[in-house]
């Protein structure tokens, strides 16, 4: 399709365990951002790139969340030995005509 | 500390009467602001925006009023439709101060707007 395309829409993942989300920007978008959204709340900023360089993680809340793109496209968002507060949607999103397009995001279940 | 507010979380509203939504903001370097629309299950939409340099900007149904010494703004949707029935987020961004062109914006925490038909 021509939208942001995320993978998987679920994932549930036992306290501790290690997990990674995919996000498909739409072809020929240069700037890719990472969102975070709990129940309830508006999305949060984590991290955005510009093609493969990685220019602003000062959302990420801990060392346990690392983000790539290496090149310049796919991004994969991974979360370590996650916890309990980590579950959310987590929304990626590319930007073209001065526009943030987002995808569907991964909801993301902790137990 | 909520940049962004919302202090609506729900409003109802009849069909083809005007949906106002309200959004109030603290950061005095935010000067792009943003609607997105959000259905269940889908990724925010984007609907309008404004940048600070004026005070209202339209699109077919959908109007937003920018007040800056007030630090308000406000989507009105006229009329309304039983398909704007979404999650509405308020969102806004420093440009001016954003590094390259890292326009990462801070929301709302939504409203909820549902139109009776």
């Amino acid at each position: 399709g021509a939208g942001v395309s995320q993978s998987p829409r679920y994932k549930v993942a036992k306290r501790g365990q290690d997990v990674a989300l995919r996000c498909d920007p739409i072809s020929g978008h240069v700037s890719l951002f990472w969102y975070q959204q709990a129940l309830g709340q508006g999305p949060e900023f984590l991290t955005y790139f510009q093609n493969e360089a990685q220019l602003d993680k000062s959302g990420l809340p801990s060392d346990r969340f690392f983000a790539e793109r290496p090149e310049g496209s796919v991004s994969t968002l991974k979360i370590q030995r996650t916890q309990q507060e980590d579950s959310a949607v987590y929304l990626c999103a590319s930007r073209g005509d001065e526009k943030l397009f987002f995808g569907s995001g991964t909801q993301l279940s902790v137990l | 500390d909520q940049q962004v507010k919302q202090n609506s979380p729900s409003l109802s509203v009849q069909e083809g009467r005007i949906s106002i939504l309200n959004c109030d903001y603290t950061n005095s370097m935010f000067d792009y602001f943003l609607w997105y629309k959000k259905y269940p299950a889908e990724g925010p939409t984007f609907l309008i925006s404004i940048s600070s340099i004026k005070d209202k900007n339209e699109d077919g149904r959908f109007t937003v009023f920018l007040n800056k010494s007030a630090k308000h703004l406000s989507l009105h949707i006229v009329p309304s439709q039983p398909g704007d029935s979404a999650v509405y987020f308020c969102a806004a961004s420093a440009l001016s101060v954003s590094n390259f062109g890292n326009e990462k914006l801070t929301f709302g925490t939504g409203t909820r707007l549902t139109i009776i038909p």
